[in-house]
Order: structure tokens, then sequence, then C-alpha cells
């Protein structure tokens, strides 16, 4: 199985900051690498996906970059919606492994 | 809009029985592979299974095969997780997802998600 791992687990910004998020993949996946948000109680949803590709209706601020085995989300300036777990997500192979999430809280 | 939206979970003994039910609208379902994704309490994201359009190929996670069956009903747009032999560790919210492409592809990403149904399973 391929092993995916985010850093870092949780981090603390404010309003306006910029935020990166990096993934790690145990092998090459190429560029099969999708980003999700998840908020307490509600549906994930994707940002990325190919990663670098964003997903319709996501906000610009958002982008992804990488290939190979290492992967970053970057949030341009963080807004007070924005405050909620990230996660990475392989699709190169089955079993689809995801991130262990990346927790972004207000500073 | 698109939208699924799961039901069925609730609470079960070790060693029994549930059915998930999720239900799709606003997409041509049988054109779309569908999952099912799993949160255990305070944990991360777990995919668990996977069906393509059809409904004649399916995928599942080393920790439920044999145990969990996906099944779909293209003529009522609803994805279904037959869970036997349910164990401590399966309790989780588990989520049905709506797949990018109609086959289980390196390309495809889950486009779309419901709010989740929590299955507890203890004594």
């Amino acid at each position: 199985d391929i092993q995916m791992t985010q850093s870092p687990s949780s981090l603390s910004a404010s309003v306006g900051d910029r935020v990166t998020i990096t993934c790690r993949a145990s092998q090459s996946i190429s560029r099969y690498l999708n980003w999700y948000q998840h908020k307490p109680g509600k549906a994930p949803r994707v940002l990325i996906y190919g990663a670098s590709s964003l997903q319709s209706g996501v906000p610009t601020r958002f982008s992804g970059s990488g290939s190979g085995t290492d992967f970053t989300l970057t949030i341009s300036s963080l807004q007070p919606e924005d405050f909620a777990t990230y996660y990475c997500q392989q699709s190169f192979s089955t079993p689809r492994t995801f991130g262990q999430g990346t927790k972004v809280g207000i500073k | 809009d698109v939208q699924v939206v799961e039901s069925g979970g609730g609470l079960v003994q070790p060693g029994e029985s549930l059915r998930l039910s999720c239900a799709a609208s606003g997409f041509t379902f049988g054109t779309y592979a569908m999952s099912w994704v799993r949160q255990a309490p305070g944990k991360g994201l777990e995919w668990v299974s996977s069906i393509v359009g059809s409904g004649i190929g399916a995928y599942y996670a080393d920790a439920v095969k044999g145990r969990f069956t996906i099944s779909r009903d293209n003529s009522k747009n609803t994805l279904s997780l037959q869970m036997n032999s349910l164990r401590a560790e399966d309790t989780a919210i588990y989520y049905c997802a709506k797949e990018s492409g109609g086959l289980v592809v390196i390309t495809n990403y889950f486009d779309c998600w419901g709010q989740g149904t929590l299955v507890t399973v203890s004594s």
C-alpha cells in the first residue's frame, strides 16, 4: 500500500496568512494526488485534483503543486471559512489512501 | 444539485450486521463510480470500498474484504454497503462519495460527498 504522510499535523494561523501543507507519498504517484477540506459535521469537499487542478467553485486562493512523491497545498490568504482539516489522497493505486490530515486552527 | 445522502447507521453489537444506503440525485447515477469512505472517532479518512458505474467491478480495503459487500441499483439511484461480522474497529462515520468517472481509475477523485452516517459497534 502507498503511505501518505502530511506535515504538519496541525498549525495555527491568522486570517490573511499564507499557509502551506505538505504531503509525501511512500512511492511515486506521478500527479495522481487530490486535496480535500473537511469541517466537523460537514461533508468533505474536493479542492484540488490531479495535483494542481482547481475544482470548480473552489476559491483561487487554494493552489496545489508537486509530482512524484512530494506535493503541496497552499492557501494564499487564509480566510475565516478556511479553518478546517485538510487531507491529501492518492488515486494512483488501490487501496486509495489518505494522509493523516492537517488541522488548520485559529492563532 | 448533485447530492448524496446516507442512511442506515446505528448501534450494533460485535458480530452483527448492518446495511447502509446512499440515495443519489442530480446526476446520471449509472455513469459514475461510487465509493464508501469512513472516519473512526478522532481519526482521519479511510477508503473502504468502490464500485464501477455499471456495478460489475468492486474493490475493497483489506480491513473489510470478505465482511463488507458494496452494491448499487442504478434503476433506483441507490448505493448500498452490506456490513457483516462487525467489529469494534468498524465504528466510524461512513461517507458515501461520488467519483469523477465511471470506472475506478487513477484519474478519479471524490467530487461529491454526503454528510455521513454513524455506525457504532459496541456491546
